[in-house]
């Protein structure tokens, strides 16, 4: 079964609010990356957060991770209409090195 | 300067047929990744080596195989095509995944279309 689900599947927004994107997991992980894809892109690595971690910065990007929840959240501030993309949650197991991605969240910033 | 590189970036073919997917990657990365992606945009790892040595081979159909000639590169040939293998292919690699699992880097993507 899949590792990652991210809510919601689609997110609109006007310029300069924040969004909010999160992932639950189901199996115990290492670390917890997020990752975006601009349309026809590939995908491009955001941040990196260490199961040991529960909240970690990148200039606008706010990640958190909560293991007793199996769950992080990525709230990007002051959006952009350059930050549409979509945008997924990858994990990898504690065994493997593997990373298993999200559905992923489409957003959609409006100018 | 491209630091993961596919070719061809768009593919149509016809069922039965042989075709092949070639990547380079120019950041001296040890591991190197085959990923497929679907219409609903699911992301689902494929291959990957390291250091020419396959270390995950998924679920996939035998008509998939995965070529690695040196730690630069890794081709993906498919035969026999089928209407299901139509999706876009991402090739991706890191620094080091036998390990700590590093940020992995992608390439453009190759759109498969199988009529």
């Amino acid at each position: 079964s899949q590792q990652g689900e991210e809510d919601p599947q689609a997110l609109s927004i006007q310029e300069g609010e924040n969004a909010t994107m999160n992932c639950s997991y189901k199996t115990s992980i290492n670390n917890l990356q997020w990752y975006r894809q601009n349309s026809g892109r590939g995908l491009v690595h955001l941040i990196l957060i260490r199961s040991n971690e529960r909240e970690k910065h990148s200039g606008r990007l706010r990640v958190t991770l909560d293991t007793s929840k199996k769950s992080s959240s990525l709230l990007i501030t002051a959006s952009r209409a350059a930050d549409t993309a979509s945008y997924f949650c990858a994990t990898d197991g504690i065994s493997g090195s593997r990373l298993t991605f999200g559905e992923g969240t489409q957003l959609t910033v409006n100018p | 300067d491209t630091a993961v590189s596919q070719t061809p970036k768009y593919l149509v073919t016809q069922m039965g047929n042989d075709k092949s997917i070639k990547c380079e990657q120019n950041l001296g990365h040890d591991t190197m990744y085959w990923y497929k992606q679907d219409s609903k945009k699911f992301l689902k790892i494929m291959f990957s080596y390291n250091n020419k040595e396959l270390i995950i081979n998924e679920t996939v159909p035998n008509r998939f195989s995965p070529k690695s000639p040196d730690k630069a590169h890794l081709n993906l040939h498919i035969n026999s095509l089928e209407l299901g293998d139509s999706a876009v292919y991402f090739c991706a690699s890191s620094q080091d995944s036998m390990t700590v699992p590093y940020e992995q880097y992608f390439g453009p993507g190759t759109r498969l279309t199988v009529t």
